[in-house]
């Protein structure tokens, strides 16, 4: 499984714009790449999965340069709601079953 | 709301009790999962289910035994924990990887609230 390393914390303003970048040097052919948000004593949700270039749902952006050594989560406009632990996970077909949560990006959204 | 639901929401217990945390997944799922979350600690798999059959046990100590009776459940029976036990447990479910590549890349979980599990 590819390891990810991401900033361990992130601070922003409502309003802003967030990028949190995760890097993934070793992502294999098949692996896609999955973004999941986690509040104080819920589960993790699932925000985004990408293989390549650009996805964009309602609720965020992930941008996938050409290499995939790399992955953008975009949040547009964020709220103080925002605030939360933002986990990138990297995964294929041999093992997929298997997401391996390192300590994610703990983002602060501040008025 | 994710479609899966656990239960207790908290618990607390004694290191000689036996008590089971709950499961319920209301979509079509056939694969659903055990997680252990400690405070300030990345999440931790403990065990998996693939069609009611366990594909996946993380050395888990046996003070921790899962049950999946269908699909639609899964349960963790405790019993004799420690108080490093003391977590939040959480449970997820996703399609099953039944040999289709697209499944099994784009794999997303959906996840429960979770248990706060006490151990005095």
């Amino acid at each position: 499984l590819a390891k990810t390393t991401q900033p361990i914390s992130m601070d922003s303003y409502e309003g802003q714009e967030v990028n949190i970048t995760c890097s993934h040097n070793n992502i294999a052919t098949n692996d896609y790449i999955t973004w999941y948000q986690q509040f104080p004593s819920q589960g993790p949700r699932f925000i985004i999965q990408g293989y390549k270039t650009k996805v964009t749902n309602e609720v965020a952006s992930l941008f996938i340069p050409a290499d995939r050594k790399s992955s953008t989560l975009s949040l547009p406009r964020v709220s103080l709601s925002d605030t939360a632990v933002y986990y990138c996970l990297v995964g294929g077909a041999d093992s997929s079953y298997k997401l391996i949560f390192g300590s994610g990006t703990r983002l602060l959204v501040r008025p | 709301e994710t479609g899966v639901t656990q239960t207790p929401r908290h618990l607390v217990m004694g290191m000689t009790n036996k008590k089971s945390l709950k499961c319920e997944q209301h979509l079509g799922h056939n694969a659903m999962y055990w997680y252990k979350q400690s405070a300030k600690k990345p999440l931790e798999l403990m065990f998996v289910y693939n069609f009611k059959e366990q594909t996946e046990n993380n050395s888990v100590p046996s003070r921790f035994s899962p049950e999946c009776p269908n699909s639609s459940h899964l349960f963790l029976h405790l019993h004799t924990l420690q108080p490093e036990d003391s977590a939040l447990y959480l449970c997820a479910s996703s399609q099953d990887w039944s040999g289709l590549t697209i499944y099994l890349a784009k794999n997303i979980q959906y996840f429960g609230a979770g248990t706060r599990l006490s151990v005095l």
